[in-house]
């Protein structure tokens, strides 16, 4: 069963560079979409970006040019930076892979467990 | 930009049928999934394309969509089904969350 885990630095400043990683065990992220969301504290989900192996990238377009996201293949990883942070940024991130069925059935499965990222001085 | 409207929150009493909907522009016309969140924990889906039920969601779990508006129906809720809901759908190669709808079993 394929498990998802987040990592990366807590805390973070302002202006700076957000930076965490998604490790998949349990399966290969070779061939499946992989992505990233996020919930700001007491709010909803909001939809980063998805990666596929090949490279391949989508993101929100409210956030695409602060966004990169990276899969490691070798690393069984993938990972997302957000460039210029603000407090506005502050949330709980989760890495999921993206399932599939067709080309228009598409929905998040499994999630992480999700790492609190706070942007402060 | 495309948005999904849930309502923010919905009662129902132990045993009795819980909907919850979630409208958008033609979103008949797309695929929509349900994800449940109990607090302190991570999103799960319970529906995806519609009206499908993903292995190990019981089957009081049901979905429909058409028109403008996708709804989750909890048949014989229980106080365990007591949680977030987040519809989503795809726009544009986008995806896109609704507001999310607070489920309370009173």
């Amino acid at each position: 069963q394929v498990q998802l885990q987040e990592s990366g630095p807590g805390l973070v400043k302002p202006s700076e560079t957000l930076s965490l990683t998604c490790t998949v065990s349990g399966g290969s992220v070779t061939s499946y979409y992989w992505s990233w969301i996020r919930q700001p504290p007491g709010k909803g989900l909001e939809w980063i970006g998805y990666i596929y192996t090949s490279g391949s990238t989508n993101y929100n377009p409210s956030l695409k040019s602060r966004v990169t996201i990276s899969v490691d293949t070798s690393k069984n990883q993938f990972s997302l930076k957000l460039t210029s942070v603000t407090a506005a940024d502050t949330a709980v991130y989760y890495c999921a892979r993206l399932e599939s069925s067709g080309s228009y059935s598409r929905w998040f499965d499994p999630w992480g467990q999700g790492t609190l990222v706070t942007v402060s001085s | 930009s495309y948005e999904l409207t849930q309502p923010p929150s919905v009662s129902v009493s132990p045993g009795q049928t819980a909907s919850i909907t979630c409208s958008g522009d033609k979103l008949g016309s797309k695929y929509a999934c349900w994800y449940q969140q109990k607090p302190g924990q991570s999103p799960v889906v319970v529906i995806y394309q519609d009206n499908k039920r993903p292995s190990g969601i019981p089957e009081r779990f049901s979905g429909s969509n058409s028109g403008n508006t996708a709804t989750l129906t909890i048949s014989g809720t229980q106080a365990m089904d007591e949680a977030d809901y987040y519809c989503q759908a795809w726009d544009s190669s986008s995806a896109v969350f609704g507001g999310g709808t607070k489920l309370t079993v009173l």
